[in-house]
């Protein structure tokens, strides 16, 4: 199955630095998610895009939802230690309805 | 609160053994799925169901089966357990709609075949 293109990989910075991954396909999607997991744990849902261009915003996460409707942008402000964890994107491609694929992964670092 | 449930947190089985997990989700999802998560590799995608008794191939289903009998629960057999198999198991659910379907998982099962 189709694995998204995620970046960085990895990341390490300081408490309090703002923190910036994408994800990229080959297909277009209807909707893009972003989830956290903890180390041992499930992923957790943490923003659903709908629509190209849409911007949505949770606390200090924002995500949007890119206009090629190809990409999608995950962003943490002022980042904080229980910020740690791995990010995944997730698409849903318009051709399907019922799949997700999802990226590798972006692994946060954060120094306190 | 939406809630995914996976039937066991860690699970260590030998080798050969009939292994069954169990996923439970509360909110009324048509579509369920099973997923393996190794370092290096993310998800990949061993089975879904989109509605009860129907169920569709992933990427990787060989060694497996499942069995989705009620709306609710979707189970994952392992035939015959092996050490390859060794992995974090992960159980989502989502609605069936092509414009607005968000994903929901479980905590996971840790299987260690030993």
């Amino acid at each position: 199955g189709q694995q998204l293109n995620q970046s960085p990989q990895s990341m390490f910075i300081q408490e309090g630095e703002d923190v910036s991954m994408n994800c990229t396909s080959s297909s277009i999607f209807n909707t893009w998610l972003w989830y956290k997991q903890d180390p041992g744990e499930g992923p957790v849902l943490l923003i659903a895009l709908y629509k190209a261009g849409e911007l949505t915003s949770n606390g200090r996460l924002t995500a949007q939802f890119g206009i090629t409707r190809k990409d999608s942008f995950l962003n943490i402000s002022a980042s904080i230690p229980s910020d740690v964890g791995i990010y995944f994107c997730a698409g849903r491609p318009s051709n399907t309805g019922n799949q997700f694929y999802f990226g590798t992964g972006t692994s946060l670092t954060v120094i306190p | 609160d939406v809630k995914v449930t996976q039937s066991s947190r860690y699970l260590v089985k030998r080798t050969g053994e009939k292994v069954f997990l169990e996923c439970v989700q509360d909110m009324d999802h048509e579509n369920m799925f099973w997923y393996r998560q190794d370092p290096g590799l993310g998800l990949r995608l061993i089975y879904f169901s989109y509605d009860v008794k129907m169920k569709e191939k992933g990427d990787i289903p060989e060694g497996y089966s499942v069995s989705r009998e009620k709306k609710e629960r979707f189970s994952l057999i392992l035939e015959s357990a092996s050490t390859n198999q060794t992995s974090m198991y992960l159980c989502a659910s989502s609605g069936y709609d092509r414009v607005r379907g968000e994903a929901f998982f479980g905590q996971g099962t840790r299987l260690t075949v030993v």
